[in-house]
């Protein structure tokens, strides 16, 4: 069963840039494509955005301007970085394998067990 | 962005009830729906695509309907390991947008 484990600092200052990484095991990047999604405190799901196994992405349009994901296929990893963050950035963050099929629309189909990261001086 | 609503909050129920919880967009979106669930410190995991199929591994007590703007998601004979927070999903349009979520608790 492919699993996701998201790694990177619990705590990033404010104006600083967010790094994250999801070490996929039990399977192979290549073929589908990989996201990132978070939850701040007391809030909804929030979908950041996905890169797909050709390096192509598509982000959410509220964070495009601060946002990259990237691929390493050769480690079998993908990452996310977020510039700028605030106090508004806190949240715990997922990585998780979208799915896009015909019978399958942009569904995530498996999780990361998610990272919580708090953006404080 | 659409807006994806979901109805009650919380719910409270006993192992062996039938529990029907709605998820409402704010534009049609077919049935690009898909329904999650969550517990706590555990990822998220899919339940059903496409407002009603059952994915893989998943029991059949769990049934997805609807198209348009309303959904739900039924679980028919509570299990104890369904209780859990139940969230909703639009896949129509990007940016996807997730419902609050609806959290299952044992009366």
């Amino acid at each position: 069963q492919v699993q996701l484990q998201e790694s990177g600092p619990g705590l990033v200052k404010p104006s600083e840039t967010l790094s994250l990484t999801c070490i996929v095991s039990n399977g192979s990047i290549s073929g589908y494509s990989w996201s990132w999604i978070r939850q701040p405190p007391g809030r909804a799901l929030e979908w950041i955005g996905y890169v797909l196994d050709t390096g192509g992405t598509n982000y959410n349009p509220s964070l495009k301007s601060r946002v990259t994901i990237s691929l390493d296929t050769s480690k079998n990893q993908f990452s996310l970085k977020l510039r700028s963050v605030t106090a508004a950035d806190t949240a715990v963050y997922y990585c998780a394998r979208r799915v896009d099929t015909i019978l399958v629309t942009d569904a995530f189909d498996i999780w990361g067990q998610g990272t919580m990261v708090t953006v404080s001086s | 962005d659409i807006q994806m609503t979901q109805s009650p909050s919380s719910l409270s129920a006993s192992v062996g009830d039938s529990v029907t919880i709605t998820c409402r967009a704010s534009q049609n979106i077919g049935a690009y729906l898909n329904w999650y669930q969550q517990k706590p410190g555990k990822a998220p995991k899919l339940l059903i695509y496409a407002a009603s199929s059952l994915q893989s591994g998943v029991p059949s007590r769990f049934s997805g309907s609807g198209s348009g703007t309303d959904f739900t998601l039924t679980i028919r004979s509570l299990q104890p390991e369904d209780f859990a927070t139940y969230f909703c999903q639009q896949s129509y349009t990007t940016p996807k947008t997730f419902g609050q979520g609806t959290h299952l608790e044992i009366k």
